[in-house]
């Protein structure tokens, strides 16, 4: 199993701008997973990118991979105040279970 | 499908004590995980069961640390003479899938253990 590394470490910005975080791994994946974790709801998952796929879509979300690369991106666009959480990339290799970094603390100011 | 719950949601112990949770995942969900997390960090895998078989097991997890899926339903974490390091937020998790695959897995609310 491996562990991705997000960044930034932590994030603040103003209700309606857009967020982007940004998720590194090391060897080859099945898939990568974006999961958001806050007081409220706990941790949450919000979405499934294929090794196949290069960008992916749900709502304000839009998710790329550059499996060249062996990086992630997670855009949250108009954000608001409900957005504020952890933010944590899961890269998946098959057959082996999640390893979850630090995350991006991400803060959304009104 | 009510979602995955765990009982109890906040436990207080003294060192040296037993303590035991429990996890109910979504019904239809084969697969059961256990984590373990602290201030500041992302959730640290602890085991899986597939059903009832238990596959994997973090090098990390101590001996102190046994977890049971009896008929592959419910699921149980004892922790064996607490210690303060223990003190932590315990997540469990289900997910669908065969053996070999990766699935989105769906969170309770975790179980948080303060060891006095």
């Amino acid at each position: 199993s491996q562990q991705g590394e997000e960044d930034p470490q932590a994030l603040s910005i103003q209700e309606g701008e857009n967020a982007t975080m940004n998720c590194s791994y090391k060897t080859s994946i099945n898939n990568l997973q974006w999961y958001r974790q806050n007081s409220g709801r706990g941790l949450v998952h919000l979405i499934l990118i294929r090794s196949n796929e290069r960008e992916k879509h749900s709502g304000r979300l839009r998710v790329t991979l550059d499996t060249s690369k062996k990086s992630s991106s997670l855009l949250i666009t108009a954000s608001r105040a409900a957005d504020t959480a952890s933010y944590f990339c899961a890269p998946i290799e098959y057959g082996q279970n999640f390893v979850f970094g630090p995350g991006t603390r991400l803060s959304v100011l009104p | 499908d009510t979602g995955v719950s765990q009982d109890p949601r906040h436990k207080i112990t003294k060192r040296g004590q037993n303590v035991t949770f429990r996890c109910d995942p979504i019904s239809e969900h084969n697969r059961l995980y256990w984590y373990r997390q602290t201030l500041g960090q992302g959730p640290e895998f602890l085991t899986y069961f597939q059903n009832e078989a238990q596959l994997e097991k973090s090098r990390l997890l101590s001996d102190r640390f046994s977890a049971e899926r009896p008929k592959g339903s419910f699921s149980t974490l004892e922790i064996q003479r607490t210690e303060q390091g223990d003190s932590a937020m315990y997540l469990c998790a289900s997910s669908r899938g065969l053996v070999g695959g990766s699935y989105e897995q769906y969170f309770g609310p975790g179980t948080r253990l303060t060891v006095t």
